[in-house]
């Protein structure tokens, strides 16, 4: 069956370090998309990608990259991790407009 | 996870009732709408949609239904069962790029 995967699913950093969290989808979407969610907060867009070589600034987007190789992956980087990226970040992947997200990973930054 | 669920709005029915969440929508120019189910742990799940030419769409044991007059949406549970229980959020979108979640009620299940 195809799937949306997330690695790893729980990460402990340290503040200044680079953190880079996997997506891999099987489902051929062109779309993908990377979410943090906290408290009081609905998902909040980071980035997000249309097809290979294609990435694009969501509205939460300061300290982090993301890269598209080939379809099936979208890697975020947070560059020099900080406090105020703790947060559960998931990945999402869509042909149309519905949006499939994987597990989540939970990051905290010390 | 868990963390996720605190300090949300929590509707709590016992099992065998009906469950009725709302959601109220921002924007006017939103054309599709979607419930996710999240549960503990997990990422969001897919539940149902509708799009904004329709006013209700029914699937298993749950219906939406959409007011655009007042920009509400409503998600109705059937016969709430205890795996039911979980945060329920809407989302609403004027194209795949402009998505926006809302914050999610949580719904707890009385055995």
């Amino acid at each position: 069956d195809a799937e949306i995967t997330q690695s790893p699913r729980h990460k402990i950093t340290e503040t200044g370090r680079q953190v880079t969290l996997a997506c891999h989808q099987t489902w051929n979407h062109n779309n993908m998309f990377w979410y943090r969610q906290d408290l009081g907060h609905g998902l909040r867009l980071i980035h997000y990608s249309y097809g290979v070589q294609d990435t694009n600034k969501g509205e939460v987007s300061d300290g982090y990259s993301v890269s598209r190789s080939n379809t099936e992956d979208l890697p975020l980087t947070l560059e020099s991790a900080a406090s105020s990226q703790t947060s559960v970040y998931f990945c999402a992947s869509s042909e149309g407009e519905t949006q499939y997200f994987g597990p989540g990973t939970r990051l905290l930054v010390l | 996870g868990e963390s996720v669920g605190l300090h949300l709005p929590t509707l709590s029915v016992q099992e065998g009732d009906n469950s009725i969440i709302n959601c109220a929508y921002s924007n006017s120019a939103s054309d599709y709408f979607i419930w996710y189910k999240q549960e503990s742990g997990k990422g969001p799940q897919f539940i149902i949609d509708i799009r904004s030419n329709m006013d209700k769409r029914q699937g298993q044991r749950v219906t939406v239904l959409l007011n655009k007059t007042v920009k509400h949406l409503s998600l109705q549970i059937a016969a709430t069962q205890p795996g039911d229980s979980a945060v329920y959020f809407c989302a609403e979108t004027r194209g795949y790029q402009k998505v926006t979640f809302g914050t999610g009620t949580k719904l707890q299940v009385i055995p």
